[in-house]
């Protein structure tokens, strides 16, 4: 069964602060890949998402990740965060066959103004 | 348009009672799935319907649960009796099309906080 590993499981940065979320996942087949994010009080919501061709994507609010095939990896950036950052990310795979979603425990941050 | 919708947003009960969870998918949307988070895990895949059918249901930990969709509209999800390890938030999500072919993003409800005392 397919797993996804994500580590440093609380983050506390300030504002302007650099982000990087990792994500690894095990799965030797094609996967799509996926970023959601969980805001204080809402619905998990899609930030990004990586089906094919340019392994760099670019999701909403000046986010980006980078698919590494060779690593199994799908890290999460933004260069500059914001206090509306503050939410849970959460790593999410998908097998071609069928449409179940495998998330990691999710990335808790913390932005301080 | 209305989002995926959830009820009860929360539900406290005790071990060996029923519960019943609903979602109604978003309007028109075939496809509507199951998940589960239980405290400081991730997120689990449980079921996905396709209108009316089961798809997939191998994430459904063991027969307490019973999920159903009678007509392919609105689902509920049964707990049936309820142990201590079931507590957690119970998501819905949906997305367009049928079946497999493709993929069209999943559009998650607020969850259900299930706590079983």
């Amino acid at each position: 069964a397919q797993s996804v590993s994500q580590h440093n499981h609380h983050v506390i940065l300030s504002e302007a602060a650099s982000l990087e979320l990792g994500c690894n996942y095990s799965y030797g087949g094609t996967v799509n890949l996926f970023w959601y994010v969980q805001y204080p009080g809402q619905h998990l919501q899609l930030l990004l998402k990586y089906f094919s061709g340019d392994p760099l994507v670019k999701g909403i609010k000046g986010f980006e990740a980078e698919f590494i095939k060779s690593k199994f990896s799908f890290n999460l950036r933004k260069p500059s965060v914001q206090w509306s950052d503050t939410a849970e990310y959460f790593c999410a795979v998908k097998s071609r066959g069928n449409n179940r979603l495998a998330f990691g425990k999710g990335n808790q941050v913390v932005v301080i103004p | 348009e209305a989002g995926v919708t959830q009820f009860p947003s929360h539900s406290v009960i005790e071990k060996g009672q029923t519960v019943t969870l609903r979602c109604d998918p978003i309007s028109g949307h075939d496809n509507l799935y199951w998940y589960r988070r239980v405290m400081g895990k991730e997120i689990k895949f449980l079921l996905h319907f396709v209108k009316e059918s089961k798809q997939d249901e191998s994430g459904m930990p063991n027969n307490r649960f019973l999920a159903e969709r009678t007509g392919g509209t609105y689902s509920t999800l049964k707990v049936q009796p309820a142990e201590l390890e079931d507590s957690g938030v119970y998501f819905c999500a949906s997305s367009q099309g049928s079946g497999t072919s493709g993929y069209n993003e999943q559009f998650f409800g607020p969850g259900t906080r299930l706590t079983v005392l």
